[in-house]
C-alpha cells in the first residue's frame, strides 16, 4: 500500500535553475494537490487538478508549472527557481474536493532548499 | 482574501488536562471545517471535519462548530504527550472551486 509518494523528498538547488518534484498516487483519486508550507503562512494551495489535464490555479501559483497527463501523476515544476521558494512542498490527493467527510491525504513531503 | 485565524502558540496544557484549541474564520459561504495534526517534520494528518453547528465527538476528541460567530474549536480530553503537535484548522467553501483554506496552525505542548 504505497498510498502517495513524493520525490526527492530533500533537494538543494541553486536560484535560476529548473527543479521538478515528483508526486504519484495508487488510489486512482480523481483530485490532486500541491502545498507549500512556510513559517508563519501554514499551508497554501500553488495548484490543483480535478483530473488528467484538468489543472488550476490556487493561492500562490507564480513561478511554478504543473501537468496531470496521468491521473496517478502530479509533477510541479519550479522553472526558475528563486530562493523565496525555499519551502517544504506536499502533495496531496482525494476522491473527492474533500467534501463530505472524504479525506485529502498528503504525500511526506518534500524540503527545498534554494540557495 | 478569505482566512482562517489562528493562535499560533505554543499552547502548554499538562497532562490529563483538556487542551483547547481556536479557530476562527472569515468566509461566511465556508460550509466545512476540518482539523489536522501534525506533528514536527510530518505531513498533517485528518482527526476531525465538522459541517453542522453544535459539538461532534470522535474519542477525546470534540470538535465545536458556531457558524453564527465563525468559530470553530477543538477539544482534546485527557490530553497525552503524543497529542503534542501542530493543530491545523481548514475550512472548504464549495463556492470557490472547494480549496481547503487553512490556518498558520496552534501548537500544542502537554507536559508531564
Amino acid at each position: 500500500d504505497a498510498g502517495i509518494t513524493q520525490s526527492p523528498r530533500y533537494k538543494i538547488t541553486e536560484t535560476g535553475r529548473q527543479v521538478t518534484l515528483m508526486c504519484h498516487q495508487t488510489w486512482s483519486h480523481s483530485y490532486m494537490f500541491w502545498y507549500r508550507q512556510d513559517l508563519g503562512h501554514g499551508l497554501r494551495l500553488i495548484y490543483y487538478s480535478a483530473a488528467a489535464d484538468i489543472t488550476d490555479k490556487g493561492e500562490v501559483p507564480d513561478g511554478y508549472v504543473v501537468s496531470r497527463s496521468k491521473t496517478e501523476n502530479f509533477p510541479l515544476t519550479l522553472e526558475s527557481a528563486t530562493r523565496s521558494q525555499t519551502s517544504v512542498y506536499f502533495c496531496a490527493s482525494s476522491d473527492s474536493q474533500g467534501l463530505s467527510g472524504n479525506t485529502i491525504y498528503f504525500g511526506e513531503g518534500s524540503w527545498l532548499t534554494v540557495v | 482574501q478569505k482566512e482562517v485565524e489562528q493562535n499560533s502558540g505554543p499552547l502548554s496544557v499538562p497532562e490529563g488536562a483538556i487542551a483547547s484549541l481556536n479557530c476562527t474564520y472569515s468566509d461566511r459561504g465556508s460550509q466545512s471545517f476540518f482539523w489536522y495534526r501534525q506533528y514536527s517534520g510530518k505531513s498533517p494528518e485528518l482527526i476531525m471535519s465538522i459541517y453542522s453547528n453544535g459539538d461532534k465527538e470522535d474519542g477525546r476528541f470534540t470538535a465545536q462548530l458556531n457558524k453564527a460567530s465563525q468559530y470553530v474549536s477543538l477539544l482534546i480530553r485527557d490530553s497525552q504527550p503524543s497529542d503534542s503537535a501542530t493543530y491545523l484548522c481548514a475550512d472548504l467553501n464549495t463556492g470557490t472551486a472547494s480549496k481547503l483554506t487553512f490556518g498558520t496552525g496552534t501548537r500544542l505542548q502537554v507536559t508531564l
